[in-house]
């Protein structure tokens, strides 16, 4: 089942911070964050799994709530290059494979 | 190291044709994917594979069929194209499914008339 996510797009200038949200209506195992530049491929950024193990980049943060089945991408002073559509993806069992949402445009303006 | 390379980057294609798309990793990863991207619909998953000579379902697998002969190759075929099937076709690879990232190959834009 396709995670939801908020907002489906959100214009920022250079400096200011930006929170991503990704929810889902099923227990979840694993999150996952992509970002996409326009015309490239997307790139990993991060998982958070099960348990609290966070692996992922230096300057973008996240977090899981195993119990609301949710997830947040935290970016902080942003910068022009960190434009681009972000997705999540959650993993809900064992068996089950990654489903991304339909992702998060996010502008960062100078 | 190449990574994931797809081949071709674009075709056109008339209705009722069949093409077959190639992905290749030399990461030697055990998962591959099919997704096709489409405006405001985000990466939805075709078909993927959890190793060689084995291939699974994904959300959106009509209208395609997948072989995965080698560990290295992921073939994903159109046996009659229609305009629906219009999109950008994305195949990725990981190590493992739940713990490891995906990496992804530069996209396929095809166009069905």
């Amino acid at each position: 089942q396709q995670p939801v996510q908020s907002p489906q797009a959100v214009i920022l200038r250079e400096g200011e911070d930006a929170v991503i949200n990704c929810s889902s209506s099923k227990a979840l195992y694993s999150v996952h964050w992509y970002r996409q530049k326009h015309g490239e491929a997307p790139v990993f950024l991060m998982i958070l799994l099960k348990g609290g193990e966070q692996k992922g980049h230096e300057k973008i943060s996240a977090s899981f709530n195993e119990k609301k089945q949710q997830s947040s991408l935290y970016l902080t002073a942003s910068q022009l290059s960190y434009s681009g559509t972000y997705f999540c993806g959650t993993v809900h069992s064992g068996n089950t494979p990654l489903v991304f949402g339909k992702g998060t445009r996010l502008s960062v303006i100078a | 190291n190449a990574g994931v390379t797809q081949t071709p980057k674009f075709r056109v294609l008339k209705t009722g044709q069949s093409m077959t798309l190639l992905c290749a990793q030399d990461m030697n990863h055990e998962y591959m994917y099919w997704y096709r991207q489409d405006p405001g619909m985000g990466l939805r998953l075709i078909h993927y594979s959890v190793g060689e000579g084995t291939t699974a379902k994904g959300e959106v697998p009509d209208g395609y069929n997948v072989s995965r002969l080698k560990k290295q190759n992921f073939l994903l075929g159109l046996e009659s194209a229609a305009p629906s099937q219009t999109s950008v076709y994305f195949c990725a690879s990981s190590y493992w499914r739940e713990t490891y990232e995906q990496y992804f190959g530069p996209g396929t834009r095809l166009t069905v008339t």
